[in-house]
C-alpha cells in the first residue's frame, strides 16, 4: 500500500472550487487512488476513485499527474456542507484501507 | 438501497465491564470490516470478514476483542473486558467483494469507558 501525504488543513470560500492535493510518490503502476471524507460524527463517505486518468461524478473530480506520484481531488464549487475532513489512500491490491490525518477542509460562508 | 445498519449509536460503561456492537451490512456484500477510530485519528482496521472467514484480523487485541459474522450476513463486536482506551467509534463498513471496492461506512457506535 501506498503512502499517501495530505495538507492537514485548507479553507474555501463558499461556492469556489476546492482544490485538495495529495502526493502519492511510491505508488506502484496499478494501485488506485481512493478518496473518501468524513463529516462531523458520521461515517467515512466514497467520493471517487480513479488509476489513471482522470474521473468526474456528481461530487468531485479527481485529476491523477500522468506520472501518477500526486493527485487533486476537486469540489468544483463547494458548499458549508462539503466541510469535512478528506482521505487520499491508495490501498493496493489488498484493498486494505489505511486512513492517515487527512484534510480537514473547512468551507467558509 | 439501505446503507449499512449499526446499534447501538451511542454506548456508556465502566472499565472492565463488556460490551457488544452490532452491524448489518448492506444486501448483498460479502465483505465486512470493521474499524476503531479514537478522537482526532483516522479509522483503524480491526477486522475483515470474507462471508463468514476472517481474512484480515492482524489489529484485533485478541485478548479482549472478538467479532464473528457466523451466518456471513451481519456481525457482531465484543469487547470483554473493556478498558478506558477502547473508547472510541467502532464504525461497520461493507463491500461487494474484497479488494479493491469501494466500502460503505455505517454511523458507527460512540462508545464511552469510564
Amino acid at each position: 500500500d501506498a503512502k499517501t501525504t495530505q495538507p492537514p488543513s485548507m479553507d474555501c470560500a463558499e461556492g469556489r472550487a476546492a482544490n485538495l492535493p495529495c502526493n502519492h510518490s511510491t505508488i506502484s503502476g496499478n494501485e488506485y487512488v481512493y478518496w473518501y471524507r468524513q463529516i462531523h460524527s458520521q461515517g467515512p463517505q466514497y467520493i471517487i476513485h480513479g488509476l489513471k486518468n482522470n474521473e468526474t461524478n456528481e461530487m468531485a473530480s479527481l485529476i491523477i499527474t500522468e506520472d501518477r506520484k500526486s493527485s487533486t481531488l476537486i469540489l468544483p464549487h463547494a458548499t458549508l456542507r462539503d466541510t469535512a475532513v478528506y482521505y487520499c489512500i491508495a490501498p493496493g491490491n489488498t484493498g486494505k484501507l489505511i486512513f492517515g490525518q487527512g484534510t480537514t477542509l473547512q468551507v467558509k460562508p | 438501497e439501505a446503507g449499512v445498519a449499526q446499534s447501538p449509536r451511542y454506548k456508556i460503561i465502566e472499565k472492565r465491564q463488556s460490551v457488544a456492537f452490532w452491524c448489518n451490512p448492506i444486501s448483498g456484500h460479502a465483505t465486512l470490516y470493521w474499524y476503531q477510530q479514537i478522537l482526532g485519528q483516522g479509522p483503524k482496521l480491526l477486522i475483515q470478514f470474507q462471508n463468514n472467514g476472517v481474512v484480515d484480523d492482524s489489529q484485533l487485541p485478541k485478548d479482549r476483542f472478538s467479532a464473528e459474522r457466523l451466518k456471513g450476513v451481519d456481525s457482531t463486536l465484543k469487547i470483554q473486558p473493556a478498558k478506558l482506551e477502547d473508547s472510541a467509534v467502532y464504525l461497520c463498513a461493507s463491500s461487494l467483494s474484497a479488494t479493491p471496492e469501494t466500502q460503505y461506512f455505517g454511523p458507527g457506535t460512540r462508545l464511552l469507558v469510564l
